[in-house]
């Protein structure tokens, strides 16, 4: 059974910090997703990152692939409230469904 | 452009009644989801289909029962409602291939 492991689980920070949230397994996959949801609704594709070491830049979210395929982090520069939400890392491995971890809830205080 | 949606957004029952969540997508997409999301818990797979007229289980099927007999339809049923599955249920909708995944707005279910 694959699995990904979320970190830190709660993150809690002033309004301008930077932060990073990790997703780690012990499996490759052939491409990870990461998701934001937000109270109330469903959650909403942020980024795909299919190549190991690859990099995406999404305005102050920075995303990474691992090298080997097993892990991601999402890095956040100069939080804002509006980034408060749960953060969910997703990999898919071919055609089985997506493993997703528990996810990482952010707060970010004014 | 609707999406995905969701009926009943919102749903109590006794223990022993039955009932059926309703998901409908509006983009041709070829494969479909059922999720259960409970705090602690992340997302967690009950069924899923890759096509009309196909279905499959996920993590947590027991309990619960889906029917795809139309493309845009995916349904989940349950037949005996327990408190266990007291949640929030979420259904999703993807193409084939490395695609994203879009989620509804969840059906708020307790059962008493």
């Amino acid at each position: 059974t694959q699995l990904l492991e979320q970190s830190p689980q709660f993150l809690s920070i002033q309004e301008g910090e930077n932060l990073t949230v990790y997703c780690n397994s012990s499996s490759v996959f052939s491409s990870l997703q990461w998701y934001r949801q937000e109270p109330g609704e469903g959650p909403v594709l942020l980024v795909t990152v299919v190549t190991g070491g690859e990099v995406k830049k999404l305005k102050r979210l920075t995303f990474q692939f691992g090298d080997a395929r097993k892990d991601s982090s999402l890095h956040i520069t100069a939080a804002q409230p509006g980034d408060t939400g749960l953060y969910l890392c997703a990999g898919s491995s071919g055609n089985t469904p997506l493993v997703f971890g528990k996810g990482t809830r952010l707060s970010v205080i004014a | 452009n609707a999406g995905v949606t969701q009926t009943p957004k919102f749903r109590v029952l006794k223990t022993g009644q039955s009932m059926t969540l309703l998901c409908a997508q509006d983009m041709n997409h070829e494969y479909m989801y059922w999720y259960r999301q409970d705090p602690g818990m992340g997302l967690r797979l009950i069924h899923y289909s890759v096509g009309e007229g196909t279905t499959a289980k996920g993590e947590v099927p027991d309990g619960y029962n889906v029917s795809r007999l139309k493309k845009q339809n995916f349904l989940l049923g349950l037949e005996s409602a327990a408190p266990s599955q007291t949640s929030v249920y979420f259904c999703a909708s993807r193409k084939q291939g490395i695609q994203p995944q879009h989620f509804g707005d969840g059906t708020r279910l307790s059962i008493l």
